[in-house]
C-alpha cells in the first residue's frame, strides 16, 4: 500500500527554536495535510495544502507542497510549551475519501 | 468545539466481555472512520464507512466490528475482549474530498 515516510521521528528542541519536519512518499498526491495531536487527544487538522508549490502559513506554522506532489515540510517558527505533542502529515490521493497518515514526529521542548 | 463525541472516555473491562464504544457526530458528515493508536504511536485505520449501510474494513486487520445505521452514529464492537486489545481508539468523520477529518478525544481502552 501507499507509504508516506516522515522525519524526525522525534525531536527535542529548546524553546524558542525553530522546527522542520517533512514528509516524503513515492506516490503522487493530491493533497497534503497536517495535523497536530496533543496529548490525550484526537488529532486537529493545522495546514491543508490542495496545489503543488503551495506555501501556506498559520500563525508561526509554514507548510509547502512539493512541486513533485511527493512531499511536504512544516515549520514552526519560534516554538513555545504548548507546541509539544505529536505532528501527522497526511496525503490524500486523487479522488480518493481517505488519507493516509505518516507515522508522526513527536515534539518535546526542554526545559 | 468538538462535534464529535466519543464514549466511554476510559474503559477498564475483564477479558471476554463485550464491549461497544460509541462515537457520534453532529456535522453531517456522510464519512466515519476507526482509528486504533497504541500511546505516542502512529494511527491505525481499523474500519470506515462511506454511509449509512456501508462499512469497510481498514488497513489493519481487527476482531472489532461496526455498524452504520444512522449517519450519526458510528458504533465499535468487540464481542470478546482481551489484553491486546488494550488500545487507543479514535473517531474521526469527514464530508467531501478535503482531506479535513475530525477527530474525537478517544477511548483509552484496557482489558485486565
Amino acid at each position: 500500500g501507499q507509504q508516506l515516510n516522515q522525519s524526525p521521528q522525534s525531536m527535542f528542541i529548546q524553546e524558542g527554536e525553530d522546527v522542520s519536519m517533512n514528509c516524503t512518499s513515492s506516490s503522487i498526491f493530491n493533497t497534503w495535510l497536517w495535523y497536530k495531536q496533543d496529548p490525550g487527544e484526537g488529532p486537529v487538522l493545522l495546514i491543508a495544502l490542495y496545489k503543488a508549490g503551495e506555501l501556506t502559513s498559520n500563525g508561526r506554522l509554514t507548510a509547502q507542497f512539493g512541486i513533485t506532489r511527493k512531499d511536504s515540510f512544516l515549520n514552526i517558527s519560534a516554538s513555545i510549551p504548548s507546541d509539544v505533542g505529536i505532528y501527522f502529515c497526511a496525503g490524500q490521493l486523487w479522488r480518493d475519501d481517505k488519507i493516509i497518515f505518516g507515522k508522526g514526529t513527536r515534539l518535546h521542548i526542554l526545559p | 468545539e468538538a462535534d464529535i463525541y466519543q464514549t466511554p472516555r476510559y474503559l477498564v473491562i475483564g477479558t471476554g466481555k463485550k464491549i461497544t464504544l460509541e462515537c457520534s457526530q453532529t456535522m453531517g458528515h456522510d464519512k466515519m472512520y476507526w482509528y486504533q493508536q497504541d500511546p505516542g504511536m502512529e494511527l491505525h485505520l481499523i474500519h470506515y464507512s462511506y454511509g449509512v449501510n456501508s462499512t469497510e474494513k481498514g488497513d489493519l486487520s481487527s476482531e472489532s466490528t461496526v455498524s452504520r445505521i444512522r449517519t450519526e452514529h458510528f458504533p465499535l464492537t468487540l464481542e470478546s475482549a482481551r489484553p491486546s486489545h488494550t488500545s487507543q481508539y479514535l473517531c474521526a468523520s469527514s464530508i467531501g474530498l478535503t482531506g479535513y477529518y475530525t477527530f474525537g478525544s478517544g477511548t483509552r481502552l484496557t482489558v485486565v
